[in-house]
């Protein structure tokens, strides 16, 4: 079992809808990030988080300490939001999450 | 652009071939790191450096791979010997330091096709 589980693996949305992506890790962490990957490999850093939530413009990401639970949310969703989210932990070193293929059509 | 860059971008070689990639971070970033990510998978961790003290190594990271960060400036990754399996991306991120609230950079990658 993975230390880093995400759901859904692969996601279709319409323009517009609201998206959400979860990820569940099963290790003692001191922060959460969700990435973002695009075609061809770049990696942004969307959040890093260790309590509460956190928004960023259309994105909200959520933790849940106890639950060892985090969310991402899209509000808003558009075609250029189509991507790969990765969620990555970091107990000592990062450990990612296989990533959720987000495609998100006009 | 994160302002970390990686070269070559793409490689392709033969297997049993030397290859050897290159990483400039951040300038002002003491942490260095890279990282491998096979396709459909989440990037994994190879080894890190502080300054040019390699301070880790994941036991992915087999004999016939070797990172040296000589001046704590940019970084190479050698693979000796290339296996088909090698063929993955690999990732050079950067950061100012540890602990929590480290945020990491990350590069374009390097696409290694090992034939």
């Amino acid at each position: 079992k993975n230390e880093v589980e995400q759901s859904p693996q692969n996601l279709t949305a319409q323009e517009g809808e609201f998206i959400t992506i979860n990820c569940s890790y099963s290790v003692g962490i001191s922060a959460l990030h969700w990435l973002q990957q695009h075609p061809g490999g770049g990696i942004v850093s969307l959040f890093m988080l260790s309590s509460g939530k956190k928004k960023h413009g259309r994105l909200i990401a959520t933790i849940n300490i106890q639950e060892k639970h985090s969310s991402l949310h899209i509000t808003a969703s558009h075609p250029r939001d189509s991507a790969v989210y990765i969620c990555a932990v970091r107990g000592g070193n990062l450990i990612f999450g296989k990533g959720t293929k987000l495609s998100v059509k006009p | 652009d994160t302002g970390v860059s990686q070269d070559p971008r793409h490689k392709i070689t033969k297997r049993g071939q030397n290859v050897t990639f290159r990483c400039d971070p951040i300038s002002e970033h003491n942490r260095l790191y890279w990282y491998r990510q096979t396709l459909g998978q989440g990037p994994e961790f190879l080894t890190y450096f502080q300054n040019e003290a390699q301070l880790e190594k994941s036991r992915l990271l087999s004999d016939r791979f070797s990172a040296e960060r000589p001046k704590g400036s940019f970084s190479t990754l050698e693979i000796q010997r290339t296996e088909q399996g090698d063929s993955a991306m690999y990732l050079c991120a950067s950061s100012l330091g540890g602990g929590a609230a480290d945020t990491q950079y990350f590069g374009p990658g390097t696409r290694l096709t090992v034939l």
